[in-house]
């Protein structure tokens, strides 16, 4: 059964930093991995996704995720943050030919808030 | 463009009440999901679809059941409403098992 960890509910920052979201995974062997935004009032949207090759992905809006096979992580990055990334973002895993593989696991999601 | 709408945005019930909730897309893809966002519990999965004419139970499908009459339509059905079912639903489609999904804007339903 594959799992995945947000550990930061909130993260506050001001406009112009940069940021990190953190997101770990738990699950034996190849994993298929997505960031999801969901602006508040609206269903989630797709960022990004890694299943293999290069662990950096880029998404879009600037935001781009690198993929950690020995620490099990899929951290979302953006070099600058704008007001309007104010969302909550959810790292998301599915494993490609488990039993469940059909559907997509989220994680509890995390809250950013960006201050101006 | 890709879209998947959800009707009712907002519902009222009654406990012991019968409540629909419909999700159509336009994407023409096989897979469609049901969620319940709770705060605290992030997205769980109630029930899904491969096709129309199937139904596939997710993790939380106790309390609800599905419908896919057609490729675009996946309904969700609370027989019988309780208040624990007070949440906000989110329908989503996604071709393939391991593509984005793409969600409706969700539905808010309050059982009292």
């Amino acid at each position: 059964t594959q799992t995945v960890s947000q550990s930061d509910a909130h993260v506050t920052v001001f406009e112009g930093d940069s940021v990190e979201l953190r997101c770990n995974y738990s699950y034996g062997g190849s994993i298929y991995l997505s960031w999801y935004i969901q602006h508040h009032g609206h269903g989630l949207q797709f960022l990004l996704k890694y299943y293999s090759g290069n662990p950096v992905v880029q998404g879009v809006n600037g935001f781009e995720a690198e993929f950690s096979k020995s620490d099990s992580s899929f951290h979302l990055r953006k070099a600058s943050v704008h007001w309007s990334d104010s969302a909550v973002y959810f790292c998301a895993v599915s494993a490609p030919g488990a039993t469940n593989a059909y559907k997509v696991i989220f994680g509890k999601g995390t809250h950013l808030h960006v201050l101006p | 463009e890709a879209a998947v709408t959800q009707s009712p945005r907002n519902k009222v019930a009654v406990t012991g009440g019968k409540v629909t909730l419909s999700c159509n897309q336009t994407n023409n893809h096989n897979n469609m999901y049901w969620y319940r966002q709770d705060t605290g519990h992030g997205l769980r999965l109630i029930h899904y679809s491969y096709g129309a004419g199937s139904t596939e139970k997710g993790d939380i499908p106790d309390g609800y059941k599905a419908s896919r009459p057609s490729q675009e339509n996946f309904s969700l059905i609370l027989e019988l409403a309780t208040p624990s079912q007070t949440s906000v639903y989110f329908c989503a489609s996604g071709e393939g098992h391991y593509a984005e999904q793409f969600f409706g804007p969700g539905t808010r339903l309050t059982v009292l």
